[in-house]
């Protein structure tokens, strides 16, 4: 079975800080992807950044990067320089890839309130 | 216009009601999921669909049904509401290409009393 775990309900940053947003991975499967998601006041999911679980460089997108560490099996995700837009629930979610290479369906955390501070 | 709708974006209805939730993409993706937010609980799959003739049970289809109409609708049927299923509704697509990250709809806001 596939879990995600994110320890923090909520954070707060002080605007053009950097701040690690936490996730922890449970599987079996030795084949997986990593994925954040920011969902706004709004409510609509954004797709931010993915990992996966064989490639060798942590993924990096604009001022979202992925520190990834296998060993640990977590995937923070690091927001460099935070603006005020960047207040938002953010989601960690996981894909596996059972041993026959079909898909699993993809497993969201309960997610991290954001709030970065002006 | 938005890749993948959601109609209606806000609804209210009563406990016993039938209720749809209808989703269309744009994206022409073949697959397509119904996902439900609670609060501390992240998101939550009920149905999936990898194509019209492929349909399949998520983490919590009970008191669900879904109907794939065509490669680019989905719809999510409550045959009996009742007031735990009150939540957020998201539609989500995904292609083969990239790595496969989901693209969500903005969302269904549904309240039963």
């Amino acid at each position: 079975a596939q879990k995600i775990t994110q320890t923090q309900p909520g954070m707060f940053v002080q605007e053009k800080e950097a701040v690690t947003l936490d996730c922890t991975y449970d599987t079996s499967d030795q084949s997986y992807g990593l994925f954040w998601y920011k969902q706004p006041s709004s409510g609509e999911m954004i797709f931010l950044i993915y990992q996966g679980s064989y490639d060798e460089q942590n993924a990096t997108e604009g001022r979202y990067s992925l520190n990834f560490q296998k060993a640990r099996k977590s995937a923070n995700l690091v927001i460099s320089a935070s603006q005020l837009g960047d207040s938002a629930m953010y989601f960690c979610a996981m894909r596996a890839f059972s041993s026959s290479g079909s898909a699993r369906q993809l497993t969201f955390g309960s997610g991290t309130q954001l709030t970065v501070l002006p | 216009d938005a890749d993948v709708t959601q109609t209606p974006r806000n609804r209210i209805t009563k406990t016993g009601k039938r209720i749809m939730l209808e989703c269309s993409q744009t994206k022409g993706h073949d697959r397509m999921y119904w996902y439900r937010q609670d609060p501390g609980l992240g998101l939550r799959l009920i149905y999936y669909s990898f194509d019209v003739k492929d349909i399949n049970k998520g983490e919590i289809s009970d008191g669900y049904s879904v109907s794939r109409q065509a490669q680019a609708k989905f719809s999510l049927s409550l045959e009996s509401a009742i007031p735990n299923q009150t939540a957020l509704y998201f539609c989500a697509t995904a292609g083969l290409a990239g790595v496969g990250e989901q693209f969500f709809g903005p969302g269904t806001r549904l309240t039963v009393l």
